[in-house]
């Protein structure tokens, strides 16, 4: 049981938009601590896709954007496309764990 | 080019011990935090350890502490994990990643991974 929940799963077809949500509680993301986001291609090492909640590391496409707000955060994803499809992960910190946390993961798939 | 190459994995008997290495190529390791990430076969991320740049301060997974211990040289541009006293449920690939740190607090996000070193603990 991830500190984190997101959906096990998301689908979408090439060009549609997805959003993948990222929920925690008063000691990590409510706690005012920023979300982080990876993308792992399959069989690949995760790979930073947003920081502190809104901003993307260079190289990273305008397609992927990430929100928070309160005990939550998103990931959106527009112009999907069939590259993007790999298991996404939210991070953050818990204060009463005292332990930098991770999401179960989403897998994206692309129909 | 900034890297990170894992080794030292492989299969160890339960309550064993391994040590995990890793050396950090393209930047100055002496500035940055790093850690050690690990994923269970078809599971999710978990972070397990990280070490201060001076190598002063160090924070462990609640399941690890005791067991694990993360260590630098940075003269060496290498990081190491030291796990004692395995169990299964420590089977993963473990993941040496820089922890950037950019607040005050604990606001660190993990900027740069490698590509992984595989530990299975079974008898």
């Amino acid at each position: 049981q991830s500190v984190l929940t997101q959906p096990p799963s998301v689908s979408g077809a090439p060009g549609q938009r997805v959003t993948i949500s990222c929920t925690g509680s008063s000691s990590n993301i409510g706690a005012t601590y920023d979300v982080h986001w990876y993308q792992q291609l399959p069989g690949t090492a995760p790979k930073l896709l947003i920081y502190a909640n809104t901003i993307r590391p260079s190289g990273v496409p305008d397609r992927f954007s990430g929100s928070k707000s309160g005990t939550s955060a998103s990931l959106a994803i527009t112009g999907l496309q069939a590259e993007d499809e790999a298991d996404y992960y939210c991070q953050s910190f818990d204060n009463s764990l005292t332990a930098w946390v991770f999401g179960g993961g989403t897998k994206l798939t692309v129909l | 080019e900034v890297q990170l190459v894992e080794s030292g994995g492989g299969l160890v008997q339960p309550g064993g011990s391994l040590r995990l290495s890793c050396a950090a190529s393209g930047f100055t390791l002496s500035n940055f935090w790093m850690a050690w990430v690990r994923q269970a076969p078809g599971k999710g991320l978990e972070w397990v350890a990280n070490i201060k740049p001076d190598g002063s301060e160090r924070n462990y997974l609640d399941s690890v502490k005791g067991r694990f211990t993360m260590s630098r040289d940075n003269a060496k541009n290498s990081l190491y994990l030291q796990m004692n006293g395995l169990r299964a449920e420590d089977t993963a690939v473990y993941y040496c990643v820089r922890h950037f740190y950019y607040g005050s607090g604990s606001y660190y996000y993990m900027d740069v991974w490698g590509k992984g070193t595989s530990v299975t603990v079974s008898s």
